[in-house]
């Protein structure tokens, strides 16, 4: 069965902390992504990554960065966490074979972050 | 560039009742189109898609047909029961490269009993 894990359902963290969001998933996909989602606006793409190593900005990365040093494994990390970036954060993967035209997004079941 | 509308929620039907979740898109190509559902405490997962003009997707009971004419995508199932009770995505794959997906920004559905 495909599986995308997110390593926490539940986060608290203080204003000013690094926070490190992992996402794993066991397919074997080559493209990964990170959203967060917030009532209202649904989801927003903050940064995606085609392969090891590469990445790419999505609509707002501003206030994260990403890691992608394994293909399994897919990293967001908030330098200095504030109060505006507590949200819903969702991991997601699709197969680089066929493309995402055609492919299911597998997605993680979330991570829901609280900056205090 | 490529953008997703839908209708906003919350949308409260009865059990039993048709459903219609309206989805429109603009897109400079031929986009494959696709609906995500939303269960609570969980990720969304994909519950249909649609790759070419007038291609039917469905599952679940749910249909959503392809309309290039009126560049439509619109969510029906004809009778909805307490379980279908979650948020629901449209979304579109430019078919012109590899870009990640355009999302809409999601109707939530609550159905009583």
């Amino acid at each position: 069965d495909v599986k995308v894990t997110q390593s926490s359902r539940y986060l608290v963290k203080r204003t000013g902390e690094k926070v490190f969001l992992e996402c794993v998933q066991d397919m074997d996909h080559e493209n990964m992504f990170w959203y967060r989602q917030d009532p209202g606006l649904g989801l927003r793409l903050i940064y995606f990554s085609y392969d090891v190593k590469m990445k790419e900005k999505g609509d707002i990365p501003e206030g994260y960065s990403v890691s992608r040093e394994k293909k399994e494994r897919f990293s967001l990390i908030l330098e200095s966490a504030s109060t505006n970036q507590t949200s819903m954060y969702l991991c997601a993967s699709i197969p680089g074979t066929g493309g995402i035209s055609y492919n299911e997004q597998f997605f993680g079941p979330g991570t829901r972050l609280t900056v205090l | 560039g490529d953008s997703v509308t839908q209708m906003e929620g919350p949308v409260t039907l009865s059990e039993e009742a048709f459903l219609t979740i309206n989805c429109t898109y603009t897109a400079t190509g031929y986009p494959s189109l696709f609906w995500y559902v939303q269960y609570p405490g969980e990720g969304l997962q994909l519950l249909l898609k649609a790759t070419k003009a007038d291609d039917k997707g469905s599952n679940k009971g749910f249909e959503a047909t392809y309309r290039k004419e009126t560049t439509s995508f619109h969510l029906e199932k004809g009778s909805v029961q307490v379980s279908d009770s979650a948020v629901y995505f449209c979304a579109l794959s430019d078919l012109s490269g590899n870009t990640p997906l355009v999302f809409g920004k999601g109707t939530r559905l609550s159905v009583i009993a």
